[in-house]
């Protein structure tokens, strides 16, 4: 399974872009990058996912390398409630298994 | 009504007790999974299951046990609960037949606390 090596902690202030970093260096041809984010003790939320190209939707930009080493999640206006710990996961194709880090916990303040 | 729903939410038990958690979903999803989450960690895997007749063990399956009584139903046993199996328990589903892209969903989470 491909790792991922996300920072511990970040601090954002509110209404500024928030950008979390991942490196995925061993990320094979067919694995896609995925972020979730984990609010207080809920259920880990969807954000975004990628293959190759950036991709944007309501909630965030999703930034790969062209060498898909690594990618970059851009909250582009934080608020209070986007505080939460983000997992970047690498999917392994054939297994279907969704491996979880630690994450990056991220703290947006006032 | 949630797509992933979980029971019990919270549980008390004692060390060598048989405690049971249950999984249901109606999402439709073929793929179903269990999670443990311990207080400042990341998710780590139990046990999936690709369709009824198909179980997989995770990274820390030791001490756990599963079945998948139907499409839409995966449960969680502890057969002999010992203190250190305390955490937060979460249950997820995917669908495998929207590709390689999928997502998975999990639901609200079961607090175990064994003493």
């Amino acid at each position: 399974d491909a790792k991922t090596t996300q920072p511990p902690s970040m601090d954002c202030a509110e209404g500024r872009a928030a950008n979390l970093p991942c490196n995925h260096s061993t990320i094979s041809g067919n694995e896609y990058v995925y972020w979730y984010r984990q609010i207080h003790s809920q259920g880990p939320q969807y954000i975004i996912h990628g293959l190759k190209n950036n991709e944007t939707n309501e909630m965030a930009s999703l930034i790969i390398t062209e060498d898909r080493k690594s990618s970059t999640l851009i909250l582009p206006h934080a608020t209070l409630r986007d505080t939460a710990v983000y997992y970047c996961i690498v999917r392994v194709h054939t297994g279907n298994q969704f491996y979880f880090g630690t994450g990056t916990s991220l703290t947006v303040i006032p | 009504d949630a797509d992933v729903t979980q029971t019990p939410r919270n549980r008390i038990t004692k060390t060598g007790k048989r405690i049971m958690l249950e999984c249901s979903q109606t999402k439709g999803h073929d793929r179903m999974y269990w999670y443990r989450q311990d207080p400042g960690l990341g998710l780590r895997l139990i046990y999936y299951s690709f369709d009824v007749k198909d179980i997989n063990k995770g990274e820390i399956s030791d001490g756990y046990s599963v079945s998948r009584q139907a499409q839409a139903k995966f449960s969680l046993s502890l057969e002999s609960a010992i203190p250190n199996q305390t955490a937060l328990y979460f249950c997820a589903t995917s669908d495998a037949r929207t590709g390689a892209g999928n997502t998975i969903y999990f639901g609200e989470g079961s607090w175990l606390t064994v003493v």
